[in-house]
């Protein structure tokens, strides 16, 4: 069974543009979230999608934004960005969600220059 | 204010050695997760907890929802172990929505 997938893994933007990850879940996974890791934050919780709709939302500002299609493939975008979001960004799939194995992709690198 | 504390933050242990990482945070969870990082991003999840222990081969995790704290032992220690160990927590009932623990980094020398 294949596993969560993510995708461009590097990547590197201009401050100022914008930015879409894409991840698709194992397969029959609903749930889907994603995560930024810093050095100097460590990971944190950005927003959960189930079944199209955003069931939990992290502490971020508004130009960090997702969205999960019918077949469970979710993307997230980041608009304006700025040297700060330089970061891993990982998304995650579970069955359901809480109380279900959490399974991550390998993430994707973002480089703001 | 960190929801989530671990410790040690860095850990070197000679191949053998028994080791514990713990993890104790401040707010209402419905589960415990521990997570290996090896370098180059991949994250996996060794265990999710709810209450009491669970092995896993070398592998074992307690939680005491009591005390909120959680440890994560690795018996026998092997090189292949060295990485670094996050202590995650689920704070949402119906939905994976995490507080992350700083992580502990891990080597284990032959």
């Amino acid at each position: 069974k294949a596993g969560v997938t993510q995708t461009p893994r590097y990547l590197i933007k201009t401050r100022g543009q914008q930015v879409t990850l894409s991840c698709s879940p194992i397969s029959g996974h609903r749930s889907v979230s994603w995560y930024q890791q810093t050095p100097g934050q460590g990971l944190q919780f950005l927003f959960e999608y189930f079944s199209e709709t955003q069931r939990n939302k992290g502490n971020f500002p508004g130009r960090f934004s997702g969205r999960q299609f019918s077949n469970s493939r979710s993307e997230m975008n980041v608009s304006t960005l700025e040297l700060g979001d330089s970061a891993l960004y990982l998304c995650a799939s579970s069955w359901s969600g809480s109380g279900n194995t959490i399974y991550f992709g390998e993430g994707s690198w973002l480089t703001v220059v | 204010k960190n929801e989530v504390e671990q410790s040690p933050q860095n850990l070197t242990a000679q191949e053998g050695e028994f080791i514990t990482i713990n993890c104790s945070y401040s707010v209402g969870i419905s589960a415990l997760h521990w997570l290996q990082q090896h370098p180059g991003g991949g994250i996996v999840s060794l265990f999710m907890l709810s209450s009491g222990k669970k092995k896993h081969g070398r592998l074992i995790a307690t939680i005491n929802i009591q005390e909120k704290h959680s440890s994560l032992h690795i018996t026998a220690s092997h090189p292949r172990d060295s990485a670094v160990y996050i202590c995650a927590v689920s704070i949402s009932n119906t939905g994976n929505q995490f507080y992350f623990g700083t992580g502990t980094s891990l080597t284990v020398i032959p």
